[in-house]
């Protein structure tokens, strides 16, 4: 099974400021997906980025992917206090259905 | 539409003692999929249900925890003789189908206290 490693596992920031939230793995993916986590409850999928894709956008994040470096990126750009959050990284194979998580990456946004 | 519920949403149980806790999926969604997730800790994987196919139980930590899905839509998590160690918040995600295509949308999830 794939497991993503996020990197820094702490981020604080001030509002306005960007987050850069890095992710890396070990074995060849079919697609790498981002989620939040709001209070240690559910998780909201952020967004999925497929292995022959180098860069995605939604809203304000932005995602990229280097399946040579086994490493993906989350950017926050102009963050808000309400995206103070966990997110989490989660590499999908090709064979096999279930995502493994890392540890995670908390970020803190102050207003 | 209604997104994933489970219930209950909180369950404190003394150790020894049996719990289930439960899993309504979206409606349609032919993939379920169960995880802990210990205080400040990242998803632990434990069962994946995908349509009429054998569950994959491989992330079941003890034989004291067993899984169903009746219908091919609820789900219901079984802990047998509970331990403190047993202890996490239990989440339920479901899915149009695998995840090389599609996201998991995730329940409220179920904080398990184990005294």
């Amino acid at each position: 099974s794939q497991q993503g490693e996020e990197d820094p596992q702490a981020l604080s920031i001030q509002e306005g400021e960007n987050a850069t939230m890095n992710c890396s793995y070990k074995t060849s993916i079919n697609n790498l997906q981002w989620y939040r986590q709001n209070s240690g409850r559910g998780l909201v999928h952020l967004i999925l980025i497929r292995s022959n894709e180098r860069e995605k956008h939604s809203g304000r994040l932005r995602v990229t992917l280097d399946t040579s470096k086994k490493s993906s990126s989350l950017l926050i750009t102009a963050s808000r206090a309400a995206d103070t959050a966990s997110y989490f990284c989660a590499p999908a194979g090709w064979a096999g259905n279930m995502l493994t998580f890392g540890g995670g990456t908390r970020l803190m946004v102050k207003p | 539409g209604a997104g994933v519920s489970q219930s209950p949403s909180n369950k404190v149980t003394e150790k020894g003692k049996d719990v289930e806790l439960r899993c309504d999926p979206i409606s349609g969604h032919t993939a379920l999929y169960w995880y802990r997730q210990s205080l400040g800790q990242g998803l632990e994987f434990l069962i994946y249900f995908q349509g009429n196919s054998a569950p994959d139980k491989s992330g079941l930590p003890s034989d004291r925890f067993s899984a169903e899905r009746t219908g091919g839509s609820v789900s219901t998590l079984t802990i047998q003789r509970t331990q403190q160690e047993d202890s996490a918040v239990y989440l339920c995600a479901s899915s149009p189908g695998d995840t090389a295509t599609y996201e998991q949308y995730f329940g409220p999830g179920t904080r398990l206290t184990v005294t």
